[in-house]
């Protein structure tokens, strides 16, 4: 079952940040938390992941709480090409990535 | 192309037929994952290769379903005397072990079709 709760979809304009929450409060040590996007038709995408510090790679940056209990992921300036579903994910290192229904962001113009 | 890459992308099969599909990964990566997907939902996790080794199965994956690896490369997944509650997506992902475990590139997915 999956870990984590997320809103099951959200707007945001052309331009502006996505900011996309994630509550994983039985989060345990161990465990690290995955953001994954999926558009339309397409296979799953990998974003970013973090432990307990904030991460920021080329596509996002995720803030994840002191008591890591939630996380949101950041698209800075989305565009329509990030209109998809976001997951999120907690994950322990020897386990398998367990899918969510996500979040469904659409992107307007 | 160096991702990972399904065949079929499209198959529709009736009822009781036997069904393949295969996944070639991504060369450099030992693991190889199988998800389904059905409409409206997120992956749900078949099963996963470390090499040619079958290292979990999901209680999901019915007796109906088979997968092998037999090279540690490429991968096949079958299911034999399909369903039509085996209409889905049938994903294949790769990935390093370690550290990069988790992160997982996906192909575009096979679409099945039962009718």
């Amino acid at each position: 079952d999956a870990k984590t709760t997320q809103p099951p979809s959200m707007d945001c304009a052309e331009g502006r940040a996505a900011n996309l929450p994630c509550n994983h409060s039985t989060i345990s040590g161990n465990e690290y938390v995955y953001w994954y996007r999926q558009i339309h038709s397409q296979g799953p995408q990998y974003i970013i992941h973090g432990l307990k510090n904030n991460e920021t790679n080329e596509m996002a940056s995720l803030i994840i709480t002191e008591d890591r209990k939630s996380s949101t992921l950041i698209l800075p300036h989305a565009t329509l090409r990030d209109t998809a579903v976001y997951y999120c994910i907690v994950k322990e290192g020897y386990s398998t990535l367990t899918f969510g229904k996500g979040t469904m962001l659409l992107v307007s113009p | 192309d160096t991702g990972v890459s399904q065949d079929p992308r499209h198959k529709i099969t009736k009822r009781g037929q036997n069904v393949t599909f295969r996944c070639d990964p991504i060369s450099e990566h030992n693991r190889l994952y199988w998800y389904r997907q059905t409409l409206g939902q997120g992956p749900e996790f078949l099963t996963y290769f470390q090499n040619e080794a079958q290292l979990e199965k999901s209680r999901l994956l019915s007796d109906r379903f088979s997968a092998e690896r037999p090279k540690g490369s490429f991968s096949t997944l079958e299911i034999q005397r399909t369903e039509q509650g085996d209409s889905a997506m049938y994903l294949c992902a790769s990935s390093f072990s370690g550290t990069n475990a988790g992160e997982l590139f996906f192909g575009e997915g096979s679409r099945l079709t039962v009718l």
